[in-house]
């Protein structure tokens, strides 16, 4: 089973700010088969980015994904305030999927 | 409109069963393998279960291995989860989540039904 360890547990940052989101994996991801997903209180996840770099329909250029391997990056731009949420990354390249624990983007 | 929507959640004392189901539509339920993915109070996203679009390939979390079935009718497009021999640390939503196959994400998910395991 890949591990997916996400760091910051916790990220405190105001509007306008540039966030950077890491996802660790215990063994490569193959073929960076790596997704993000956001979470707002009481939703449903919604995917944001597959592939470790591209953006899913209708997420906007300020989401950006980087890596490969087993370090990946999701980074919010500017944030604004609706992007105040839980990040999740996720692997798919083995039959046994597996998410990270989260980052938490909070209002700084 | 595309859109899941999963019932058949409850509270149960530990030891019992459970099925859920997730309804589809707006998309071709037949075409997409379908998992389901949980959600502990307070915690974070653990994958459960997947079942390819024609049901012929199945996987399961060790966490759930042996007690939970996943099964699909393409006829009604409609995912199932059979829950046995439940514990308390199962008690958590529990989402359904639609990839266009295995190796891709998942890019439809629903609202989640709420499962309690206690006495």
């Amino acid at each position: 089973e890949i591990v997916l360890t996400q760091s910051p547990g916790t990220l405190s940052l105001s509007p306008g700010e540039r966030a950077s989101l890491s996802c660790r994996a215990s063994q490569s991801v193959s073929s960076s088969y790596l997704a993000w997903y956001q979470q707002k209180p009481g939703q449903a996840p919604r995917l944001l980015i597959s592939g470790a770099s591209s953006r899913a329909t209708g997420i906007p250029d300020r989401f950006s994904g980087s890596g490969s391997g087993t370090d990946f990056t999701l980074t919010i731009s500017r944030l604004e305030p609706e992007d105040f949420a839980v990040y999740y990354c996720q692997q798919y390249g083995s039959s046994l999927l597996t998410f990270g624990g989260g980052t938490k983007v909070e209002i700084k | 409109e595309v859109q899941l929507v999963e019932s058949g959640g409850g509270l149960v004392q530990p030891g019992g069963s459970l099925r859920l189901s997730c309804a589809a539509s707006g998309f071709p339920f037949s075409g997409h393998v379908m998992s389901w993915v949980r959600q502990a109070p307070g915690k974070g996203l653990e994958w459960v279960s997947a079942i390819s679009g024609s049901g012929d390939s199945i996987y399961y979390a060790d966490s759930v291995k042996g007690r939970f079935t996943i099964s699909r009718d393409n006829s009604k497009n409609t995912l199932y989860l059979q829950m046995n021999s439940l514990r308390a640390e199962d008690t958590a939503v529990y989402y359904c989540a639609a990839a266009r196959g295995f190796l891709r994400s998942f890019d439809i998910w629903g609202q989640g039904t709420v499962v309690t395991v206690s006495s």
